[in-house]
């Protein structure tokens, strides 16, 4: 069965400093991995997604993730946080080698920007 | 462009009741989704639409609900004999269709029921 771990609630840092937010997943087919970001009472906006190809991603607002296939992860990162990088960030992944488009998501993870 | 729709932002009813989610995907996509997030969670699964067919509706949780699409683009999310447990928000997605396009998300639509 697919799974999307976030194993931290939320996640706290200096503006300034870089930032990780971290996923692992398990799915029995190639995995294909999202970063979504939720802002107060609005639907989830897309960051970036890894399908195949360089394990370094590059997303919107200057995000970036690596795919790690040993260690099964998909750590968001960003060299330096800003106040307005503060929202719910969600990883989800779809497993590849199936027919269907659902994604699973992870808990989220509030991430906490302070000045 | 403009983005996914929904309709209503909120809905309150009462236990028992029925209610209709309508959903106006990005112009042009094939594919479109149901996602559900109750507090504190992550987006769940509920069904993925191709064209006007439910390609997979494995995340229905019961047969109070259903969802159409009955001409390949506006969709609508159908709730019998609401229950308290049905509170949540209802997210609606789309994708121009290859399922390794991107999932855009409309604002969601929030079910109280009372």
């Amino acid at each position: 069965a697919q799974s999307v771990a976030q194993p931290e609630d939320q996640v706290n840092v200096a503006e300034g400093n870089p930032l990780t937010v971290k996923c692992t997943y398990s799915v029995s087919g190639n995995p294909y991995l999202f970063w979504y970001v939720q802002y107060p009472n609005r639907g989830l906006q897309f960051l970036l997604k890894y399908i195949t190809g360089d394990n370094l991603v590059k997303g919107s607002y200057g995000f970036e993730a690596e795919f790690n296939k040993s260690q099964t992860s998909f750590h968001l990162k960003k060299p330096s946080a800003l106040v307005s990088d503060s929202a719910l960030y969600f990883c989800a992944v779809r497993d590849g080698s199936s027919n269907t488009g659902k994604l699973i998501f992870g808990q989220g993870t509030t991430l906490q920007v302070k000045p | 462009g403009a983005g996914v729709s929904q309709t209503p932002s909120n809905k309150v009813t009462e236990k028992g009741k029925y209610v209709e989610l309508r959903c106006d995907p990005i112009s042009g996509h094939t594919a479109l989704y149901w996602y559900r997030q109750s507090l504190g969670q992550g987006p769940e699964f509920l069904i993925y639409f191709q064209g006007t067919g439910a390609a997979d509706d494995s995340g229905l949780p019961n047969d109070r609900f259903f969802a159409v699409r009955p001409e390949g683009s506006v969709s609508t999310l159908k709730i019998q004999r609401t229950e308290r447990g049905d509170s949540a928000v209802y997210l609606c997605a789309s994708s121009a269709g290859l399922l390794t396009d991107t999932q855009y998300f409309g604002p969601g639509t929030r079910l109280t029921v009372l």
